[in-house]
């Protein structure tokens, strides 16, 4: 099945400063990567998404990138503000094989004002 | 709309009871999801229903976990018996089709077994 592995598992920045956090992918069938944020004691939400027919996603502070040979793809915060502080969790989706769900490990971003 | 309604919020119970966590999603969505979150093992995909049947529920740990969903707008993840382990935060989540499209997460259901 497919291994979704994400780094770094803790991060830490200055407010106003830029956040990156890495996801890589083992099958190469994957072909939908959202991104989720989960404030403390709070649901996971959906914060963007990209499908494996573009390389590059943007929706104003926040771009996805996907590198589809390399089997990885990144999330970047731009102008960090202290309401970015949360855990973030990338996935990886396949279509055709039971359409199962594979979430990374989390990312829990602090930004520091 | 309400959005994924979840019950119980809260659910504290004794090693070999049983648990039955509820769901009710978004209305006009067709699929919806169970997930387990652990600090161990993180967030994790049971099972996953569309137009209410179960199309991957091969992330069910063992037996002792069963899922159905009757109709349209309610679905029931139980535990029988549960032990100390499935302890977590259960979270039922529903998409307009499928798990590629957007998937609202409810407010999950924090579960203790003691």
């Amino acid at each position: 099945g497919e291994n979704v592995e994400q780094h770094p598992s803790t991060l830490s920045v200055q407010e106003g400063d830029s956040a990156v956090i890495k996801c890589t992918y083992s099958d190469s069938a994957s072909n939908y990567f959202p991104w989720y944020k989960q404030e403390l004691g709070k649901r996971p939400q959906l914060i963007i998404d990209i499908r494996s027919n573009v390389g590059e996603k943007k929706d104003q502070r926040i771009a996805v990138t996907l590198n589809k040979t390399a089997k990885h793809f990144s999330l970047h915060i731009t102008e960090t503000q202290p309401e970015d502080s949360a855990v973030y969790f990338c996935a990886a989706s396949q279509e055709y094989t039971g359409n199962q769900f594979y979430f990374g490990t989390g990312t829990s971003l602090t930004v520091i004002p | 709309d309400a959005g994924v309604i979840q019950s119980p919020r809260h659910e504290v119970t004794e090693m070999g009871q049983e648990v039955t966590l509820r769901c009710k999603p978004i209305s006009g969505h067709n699929s919806l999801f169970w997930y387990r979150q652990t600090m161990m093992r993180g967030l994790e995909l049971l099972i996953y229903f569309n137009n209410n049947v179960p199309i991957d529920d091969s992330g069910m740990p063992e037996d002792r976990f069963s899922a159905k969903m009757p109709n349209a707008s309610f679905s029931t993840l139980k535990i029988q018996p549960s032990e100390p382990r499935d302890s977590a935060v259960y979270f039922c989540a529903s998409s307009f089709s499928g798990p590629q499209e957007t998937q609202y997460f409810g407010p999950g259901t924090r579960l203790l077994v003691l």
